[in-house]
């Protein structure tokens, strides 16, 4: 079936530090990926959207300038928590849509800390 | 825009019954949905999915059931086991691309 690897699966930074989440499909082609945030006991809340090669979309309310998304190739999503603060810390998951099938899949997740 | 809501935000049950969550959701262009199982601290995992030409999909213990006129659609699980006990989410994709997810039902089946 379809894998989507995701790393870290957890990280600890400092304030006012950047970490970069990888998002990586291994066995298909993801023309679009997702990145969602989920806080302890709640839902997964959608951050943005990318397209291979163009910019993401951002859903109202998520600071494009504080949450950098790279998605390079047809395999490979980025997502780059700037200047972190503890406020940022929460649990992290990609998605990845099969070109072929349509199917979602999502990563493992990544839990980050920001102390 | 999609909005989905589930019923009952908590279940539990003992090993062996019936678990059933029902899902509401407001898009009528919906045509994909999946049910979504996630573990303390993993990613959700896709159990099951139906799509809006199908009204039932059954996978061993697990069943989809999709009313698309009342727009719900409802995931049966029989013969629960105590690893069946997480979250699960009934996203839904409407007119555009992403999965927008509802509040999740949180089972729980007490051996």
């Amino acid at each position: 079936g379809a894998v989507v690897s995701q790393h870290p699966s957890w990280v600890i930074c400092k304030s006012g530090t950047s970490v970069k989440i990888e998002c990586r499909s291994l066995d298909f082609q993801a023309t679009t990926m997702f990145w969602y945030r989920q806080f302890p006991k709640q839902s997964l809340m959608l951050m943005a959207t990318s397209n291979e090669g163009s910019k993401a979309t951002y859903e109202q309310g998520v600071e494009k300038d504080k949450f950098l998304i790279n998605h390079a190739s047809l395999t490979l999503s980025t997502l780059t928590v700037t200047s972190a603060h503890p406020e940022d810390s929460s649990f992290y998951i990609c998605s990845a849509r099969d070109a072929g099938n349509y199917g979602y899949t999502f990563g493992s997740g990544t839990r980050l800390t920001v102390v | 825009g999609e909005n989905v809501e589930q019923h009952p935000s908590t279940l539990s049950v003992q090993e062996g019954d019936s678990a059933v969550i029902k899902c509401t959701y407001s898009d009528s262009a919906s045509n994909y949905f999946p049910w979504y199982k996630q573990e303390l601290g993993k990613g959700p995992q896709l159990i099951i999915d139906i799509r809006s030409n199908v009204g039932e999909k059954k996978d061993q213990r697990i069943a989809v059931t999709l009313n698309k006129t009342a727009k719900h659609f409802s995931l049966h699980i029989t013969e629960t086991q105590p690893e069946d006990s997480a979250v699960y989410f009934c996203p839904i994709q409407g007119g555009s691309e992403k999965l927008v997810f509802g509040k999740g039902t949180k089972l729980t089946v007490n051996p």
